[in-house]
C-alpha cells in the first residue's frame, strides 16, 4: 500500500482563494516532499520539509508537517488558474525509497 | 542541460512482446528510479538505483528488470508485455537518496505505454 494519502481527492475553487492540500503517512520519515504534476507532464519539485521543521515557506507554497500525527499540509495562498494541477506528497519511509501518495486534482476558477 | 530524457513518448505492444523504455541523465546524479502512474493510484515506485551497478525493488517489481551499468542510464526492460502493464512510466533522478539533503527529484517527460 502507498506510504501517503492525500486529502482531499479533488478541489475546486475560484481564484483569489486559498487552497489547502493534506497529507498523511504511515512510518517515520527523514523528509516530506510537495511535487505539482500539470496535465501530461512530469512532476516539478515544490517543497522539502524535514522531519525536525514544523513549518516552511516558498513564495505563495506553506507547508506544515507535524510528526506526531504523521500529517502534513500544503496552503497555496492567492491561487491562480495556472496553479490549476495534481499535487502529490512524496517521503521516504525511512528508507532509501521516495514513495508518493494518490495526490490531490486542484482547479482553480478564473 | 536536457535533465531527464526518455524515450520513446508513446509505445503500443501487444501482449507477450518486450521492449526497453530507456532513461538517461545529464545531471550527473547518483539516484535514479522508475515510477508507473495509473488513474487514481498516485505514482508506484518500479525499481531504484543508488548508483551505477546497484538496484533495487520498489513498491510494484514484478515483470520489470532495470540495469544501471552507467551514472547516467536507467533503463527499464518489459520482460513479457501484459495488458496490467498499461500506464504511464515516469523516470527520476536526484543527486542523492531521498532519505539525505539534496534530494529533489527531477522527472522525465513520461512515456505512455499501451499493451494490447
Amino acid at each position: 500500500s502507498q506510504q501517503g494519502e492525500e486529502d482531499p481527492q479533488a478541489l475546486s475553487i475560484q481564484e483569489g482563494e486559498n487552497a489547502t492540500m493534506n497529507c498523511s503517512y504511515k512510518t517515520s520519515i527523514n523528509n516530506l516532499q510537495w511535487y505539482r504534476q500539470n496535465s501530461g507532464r512530469g512532476l516539478v519539485h515544490l517543497i522539502l520539509i524535514r522531519s525536525n521543521e514544523r513549518e516552511k515557506h516558498s513564495g505563495r507554497l506553506r507547508v506544515t508537517l507535524d510528526t506526531s500525527k504523521k500529517s502534513s499540509s500544503l496552503l497555496i495562498t492567492a491561487s491562480r488558474a495556472a496553479d490549476t494541477a495534481s499535487y502529490f506528497c512524496a517521503t521516504d519511509a525511512g528508507t532509501d525509497k521516495l514513495i508518493f501518495g494518490t495526490g490531490t486534482r486542484l482547479q482553480v476558477f478564473p | 542541460n536536457a535533465g531527464v530524457t526518455q524515450t520513446p513518448k508513446f509505445q503500443v505492444l501487444k501482449t507477450g512482446q518486450s521492449m526497453t523504455l530507456q532513461c538517461a541523465q545529464d545531471m550527473n546524479h547518483e539516484y535514479m528510479s522508475w515510477y508507473r502512474q495509473d488513474p487514481g493510484m498516485g505514482l508506484r515506485l518500479i525499481h531504484y538505483s543508488v548508483g551505477a551497478g546497484i538496484t533495487d525493488q520498489g513498491e510494484v517489481p514484478n515483470g520489470y528488470n532495470v540495469s544501471r551499468s552507467t551514472t547516467e542510464d536507467f533503463p527499464l526492460r518489459l520482460l513479457s508485455a501484459a495488458p496490467s502493464q498499461t500506464s504511464v512510466y515516469f523516470c527520476a533522478s536526484s543527486w542523492r537518496t531521498p532519505s539525505t539533503m539534496n534530494t529533489e527529484a527531477f522527472f522525465g517527460q513520461g512515456t505512455r505505454l499501451t499493451v494490447v
